[in-house]
């Protein structure tokens, strides 16, 4: 079974940090990469998906890097707001089993 | 409004009394997916479905049961619920199977089972 691993589980920063994650998966049959925001009481939405070894993807503060070799994905938020406060998702889409097997998630709390 | 629907948002029932959650979407989505989520755990997929009457297992497809008749709808039925399906459910669609198009999830359906 494939594992996909996000760490930290939670996270709490102020308001204006800057901070970032990690989402961990298999090296092998990399196909693709995908970040997910899940506001509570909402639906996920995607905010990247990535494909090639050394991509970088940014949406206004928010910015992911790839690294398939070493099997690891970082999201970075600069500057954090209250309104950033949610749980990051990374899926991973390998060849292999093709489907999207999601990481149990980072909660991020930001606090005013 | 792009947008993928679910129905209902919330249900209580008792074990063992059939049910059917909805979904719909309008973006001429190929692919389609059942999720389940639970505490601790990750998005787990239940059944997919690359295409119309194409429908697969996912990781945990026990006790549940799929049709895709129509490209925008993909029912999920329970036949005998069980209180382990306790469980909030998410519907999502692609334009494919998911390797470079990002999915899109209804609002949810939160499911008790006493």
């Amino acid at each position: 079974i494939l594992n996909v691993e996000q760490s930290p589980q939670s996270l709490h920063v102020q308001e204006g940090d800057s901070t970032n994650f990690t989402c961990s998966f298999p090296s092998s049959n990399f196909y693709a990469l995908h970040w997910y925001r899940w506001e509570t009481a909402k639906s996920p939405e995607a905010l990247f998906v990535m494909t090639l070894n050394g991509d970088e993807k940014k949406k206004g503060r928010i910015s992911a890097t790839l690294n398939t070799k070493e099997g690891y994905s970082y999201l970075y938020i600069k500057g954090s707001q209250p309104e950033d406060s949610a749980t990051y998702l990374c899926a991973f889409y390998g060849g292999s089993q093709g489907n999207l097997i999601f990481g149990k998630g980072t909660k991020l709390s930001v606090k005013p | 409004e792009a947008q993928v629907t679910q129905n209902p948002r919330y249900l209580i029932t008792v074990t063992g009394k059939k049910l059917t959650v909805t979904c719909s979407q309008n973006m001429n989505h190929e692919y389609m997916s059942w999720y389940r989520q639970d505490p601790g755990l990750g998005l787990r997929q239940i059944y997919y479905s690359m295409n119309v009457e194409v429908t697969d297992k996912g990781d945990v497809p026990e006790g549940y049961k799929v049709s895709r008749k129509e490209k925008r709808n993909f029912p999920l039925i329970l036949e005998s619920p069980s209180p382990n399906q306790t469980s909030l459910y998410f519907c999502a669609s692609s334009y494919t199977r998911g390797r470079v198009n990002e999915q899109y999830f209804g609002p949810g359906t939160r499911l008790t089972v006493t």
